[in-house]
């Protein structure tokens, strides 16, 4: 069974403050893993990653993906409380199941 | 830039009567995909069309019907309505092989039963 596991669940901290959250998978026939944004509506598309080790920016966010040890992390730089949603990961399998598979989330909390 | 659509926003419904939901994808998008999303918890893929056909099939409950006309946008209908369907339903579009065929989610229908 495909599993995509995130931690921490929960993060809280203050403006200015750099943020690295985790993403690990198990996922038969992997393709890409993507990391959206969640504020109590639409996960909103941030990154997809396909390649191991191509770093992919926007901004104060950042993410990687390493295909040999499963995991992938986004980074967010100089926090502010508009950062504030939970994070969630979520793999994607190649061939025709195309659904993905989402991790837990990350709740983060900037303070102000 | 236009997004995924779905209505109604909110829906209350009672225990054994029936929902159907609509979703509209992005103009040109091919596939589209359903998720059930429970309170504090991760979304789930229910079921997902490409091309008007069903393409797979996740943790969708028989009462549970899906499809996807000549226009694109798909209905989810849902029979028999119990308390544990209370969630918030997402609905994605995306064009199979673009983009590395991103998922693109709308606001998502929150459904009460009461």
């Amino acid at each position: 069974e495909d599993k995509v596991v995130q931690s921490p669940l929960s993060l809280v901290v203050h403006e200015g403050d750099t943020v690295t959250l985790n993403c690990s998978y198990e996922v038969t026939n992997f393709r890409s893993l993507l990391w959206y944004k969640q504020e109590k509506k639409a996960p909103t598309f941030l990154f997809m990653l396909t390649s191991s080790g191509i770093e992919k920016k926007s901004g104060r966010l950042s993410s990687i993906l390493d295909k040999k040890e499963l995991f992938s992390i986004l980074n967010i730089t100089a926090t502010q409380t508009g950062d504030s949603a939970v994070y969630l990961c979520a793999a994607l399998r190649s061939g025709s199941a195309r659904q993905l598979t989402f991790g837990s989330g990350t709740q983060l909390t900037v303070l102000p | 830039a236009a997004g995924v659509i779905q209505s109604p926003r909110h829906l209350i419904k009672e225990k054994r009567e029936t929902a159907t939901l609509k979703c509209y994808p992005i103009p040109r998008h091919d596939t589209v995909y359903w998720y059930q999303q429970g309170p504090g918890q991760d979304p789930q893929f229910l079921i997902s069309f490409y091309e008007k056909m069903q393409s797979d099939k996740g943790s969708i409950p028989d009462r549970f019907s899906a499809q996807q006309f000549s226009d694109y946008h798909s209905e989810l209908n849902m029979s028999s309505l119990e308390l544990g369907d209370s969630a918030l339903y997402f609905c994605a579009s995306s064009l199979l092989g673009g983009a590395g065929n991103i998922q693109y989610f709308g606001a998502g229908t929150r459904l009460s039963v009461l």
